[in-house]
């Protein structure tokens, strides 16, 4: 299995800040990978695909970048909305996805 | 609207057997992968099974191969998990999500989620 490791595990910042959240994969993946956002109590949401196209809808203050084993994500300016949990997924074994372990966001 | 709309979920003893649902919406439901994903309490997300859009090809996470089956009837627009020999670590919330087609598989529509709780 292809495991996914993030850093950090959990993370706390102000409004306004620039963040970045790395994805690590214990083998190339070349660009499958993809970040999804989860608040309390909702189901994921997409964000970036394929390591960095924005999914339709969601804001350009989100970016991510990458290829082969290490991945970002950014949020170039945090937003009070943005304070969820972020994992990433890879997609390179379409016989068996794995995600990152996630990374919470919280409010300093 | 896309919308995807998970049932079936509830309380069931160990060792039975539980069949969930996600009904299909605002969408051609023939014409996409989809997948089920499940998040243990407090826990991150872990793929379960995948299948093709014709329902020809499934895959399995190790820890549920053997004892779920994933299938679809596209003329309901609807995706199954049938789940049986449950284990108290099967408990989770399950959702269906829909794969986007394109590069890197994203998921990019998920269902709200049914709670699956196994326990005596």
């Amino acid at each position: 299995d292809i495991q996914m490791t993030q850093s950090p595990s959990s993370l706390s910042a102000s409004v306004g800040d620039r963040v970045t959240i790395t994805c690590r994969a214990s083998q190339s993946i070349s660009s499958y990978l993809n970040w999804y956002q989860q608040k309390p109590g909702k189901a994921p949401k997409l964000l970036i695909y394929a390591a960095s196209s924005l999914q339709s809808g969601v804001p350009s203050r989100f970016s991510g970048s990458g290829s082969g084993t290490d991945f970002t994500l950014t949020i170039s300016s945090l937003q009070p909305e943005d304070f969820a949990t972020y994992y990433c997924q890879q997609s390179y074994s379409t016989l068996e996805i794995t995600f990152g372990q996630g990374t919470r966001l919280e409010i300093k | 609207e896309v919308q995807l709309v998970e049932s079936g979920g509830g309380l069931v003893q160990p060792g039975g057997s539980l069949r969930l649902s996600c009904a299909a919406s605002g969408f051609t439901f023939s014409s996409y992968w989809m997948h089920w994903v499940r998040q243990a309490p407090g826990k991150g997300l872990v793929w379960v099974s995948r299948i093709n859009s014709d329902g020809s090809s499934t895959s399995y996470a190790d820890s549920v191969k053997g004892r779920f089956t994933i299938s679809r009837d596209n003329a309901k627009n609807t995706l199954y998990l049938q789940m049986n020999s449950l284990r108290a670590e099967d408990t989770a919330v399950y959702y269906c999500a829909r794969d986007k087609e394109t590069v890197a598989a994203p998921f990019d529509y998920w269902g709200q989620g049914t709670l699956v709780t196994v326990s005596s």
